[in-house]
């Protein structure tokens, strides 16, 4: 009953490196989404998906990418890193009428 | 545009007081509300979710109400304990989305 699996963990980047952060749920459930939760200005919507195949943005896209090749699984790129996406990075996902479940969380610097 | 907000943003009382965290939402719009827990450090555990159909949700010594009309829910927490020091935080999921948008956070600290 793993619910939200995200990982890595932790990690840190140098400046201009990439990385994908894996987000899987083992729900069945049609939605999933990227958060990212920085002091003092909550939890703000990267990217999301309403099922398999597709993507959105949300409210802070630029220098992510997403996709969502299998239903279980929502991936976050980061093409080339920069300091202001040190952050906690959440996924989360969700039926249509039901609430979120949220994944443990990924801890990026970048420095 | 919908904005949440939680008073009050932080909140210290003695062991086995009764309290009442407050969201309130500008848009009265929505499909449903979510109350969430996050301990330092962590991720957001899901407390209660109100449909909007719906005026009220418990769990245990938890209870959460919800007026749209007056754009407004409570998070009520009986007999606080400790262990319920955390950070809470609502989110409200609008009819024309299925993004949430979260309110601040109220950090809540129950000291023994």
């Amino acid at each position: 009953n793993a619910g939200v699996t995200q990982t890595p963990k932790f990690r840190v980047l140098k400046t201009g490196q990439s990385m994908t952060l894996l987000c899987a749920q083992d729900m069945n459930h049609e939605y999933m989404y990227w958060y990212r939760q920085d002091p003092g200005m909550g939890l703000r919507l990267i990217h999301y998906s309403v099922g398999e195949g597709t993507t959105a943005k949300g409210e802070v896209p630029d220098g992510y990418n997403v996709s969502r090749l299998k239903k279980q699984n929502f991936l976050l790129g980061l093409e080339s890193a920069a300091p202001s996406q040190t952050s906690v990075y959440f996924c989360a996902s969700s039926y249509a009428a039901t609430g979120y479940t949220f994944g443990s969380g990924t801890r990026l610097t970048v420095v | 545009k919908q904005e949440v907000t939680q008073i009050p943003a932080a909140l210290s009382v003695p062991e086995g007081e009764n309290l009442v965290l407050n969201c309130s939402f500008t848009d009265s719009a929505i499909y449903n509300l979510q109350w969430f827990r996050q301990d330092p450090g962590k991720g957001l555990t899901s407390l209660l979710l109100i449909q909007s159909s719906q005026r009220e949700q418990t769990s245990g010594r938890l209870n959460a109400s919800l007026d749209k009309s007056s754009g407004r829910s409570t998070l009520y927490i009986a007999a606080s304990q400790p262990g319920d020091s955390a950070t809470y935080l609502c989110a409200v999921r609008m009819d024309s989305s299925y993004k949430l948008i979260f309110g601040s956070g109220t950090r809540l600290l129950v000291r023994p």
